[in-house]
């Protein structure tokens, strides 16, 4: 079963870049089973697809997000990563990383989040 | 984008109740729709997928239906544990959406 965890800082400055890491453990990212998501949720509201990877490298973005973002693999520590930069405060949210199987799969296995605040 | 209208956003209801929150898809996306438990400073999850089928572990009270545009999670003898926030889920096209949510009280 696929486990995962997000790490990064928790607060991150106006206009600079957001960063976050999610560890994957269970299966290898390289394998192809899974396509790999960010998501977001801001305090009290709801849930955002930010954008997704597969191991081949092939990406999928919000295009509300796209401008700003980048969502690598790591595979040789398993993990992959979110780069949001020129954050503003409607950034801040709690990030989960998820997985899903492919088209028409759902977002099976879910990080527990990590909140991301954005503030000089 | 796909818009995904859900309601209600608030329900209360009794232990015991069957209770429905329903989700309307902006264009039609055949049975691309998935439902999503989240509890209270936990991630959200998985409880329907493919608009009907239950997720492995999760109780049989908890039932989907519908496709095209018109979806529904149905919760069968509302249990205290099911008091929750509620989601569902497109991924027919991109960019995935969600619906705003439906908060779930069991008293």
């Amino acid at each position: 079963q696929v486990q995962l965890q997000e790490s990064g800082p928790g607060l991150a400055k106006p206009s600079q870049t957001l960063s976050l890491t999610c560890t994957v453990s269970g299966g290898s990212i390289t394998s192809g089973n899974y396509y790999y998501n960010w998501i977001r949720q801001p305090a009290g509201k709801g849930l955002e697809w930010i954008g997704r990877i597969y191991f081949s490298g092939m990406t999928y973005y919000n295009p509300s997000l796209k401008s700003r973002l980048t969502i690598s693999l790591h595979t040789s520590t398993n993990q992959f990563s979110l780069k949001l930069s020129s954050v503003t405060a409607a950034d801040t949210a709690v990030y989960y990383c998820a997985t899903d199987r492919g088209s028409g799969f759902p977002l099976d296995f879910w990080g527990q989040g990590t909140l991301v605040t954005v503030s000089s | 984008d796909i818009q995904m209208t859900q309601s209600p956003f608030h329900l209360s209801a009794s232990v015991g109740d069957r209770v429905t929150i329903t989700c309307r898809a902006s264009q039609t996306i055949s049975n691309y729709v998935h439902w999503y438990q989240q509890k209270p400073g936990e991630a959200p999850k998985l409880l329907i997928y493919g608009a009907s089928n239950l997720q492995s572990g999760v109780p049989s009270r908890f039932s989907g239906s519908g496709s095209g545009t018109d979806f529904s999670l149905t919760i069968s003898n509302l249990q205290r544990e099911d008091s929750a926030s509620y989601y569902c889920q497109q991924n027919f096209d991109v960019p995935w959406t969600f619906g705003q949510g439906t908060k779930v009280e069991a008293k």
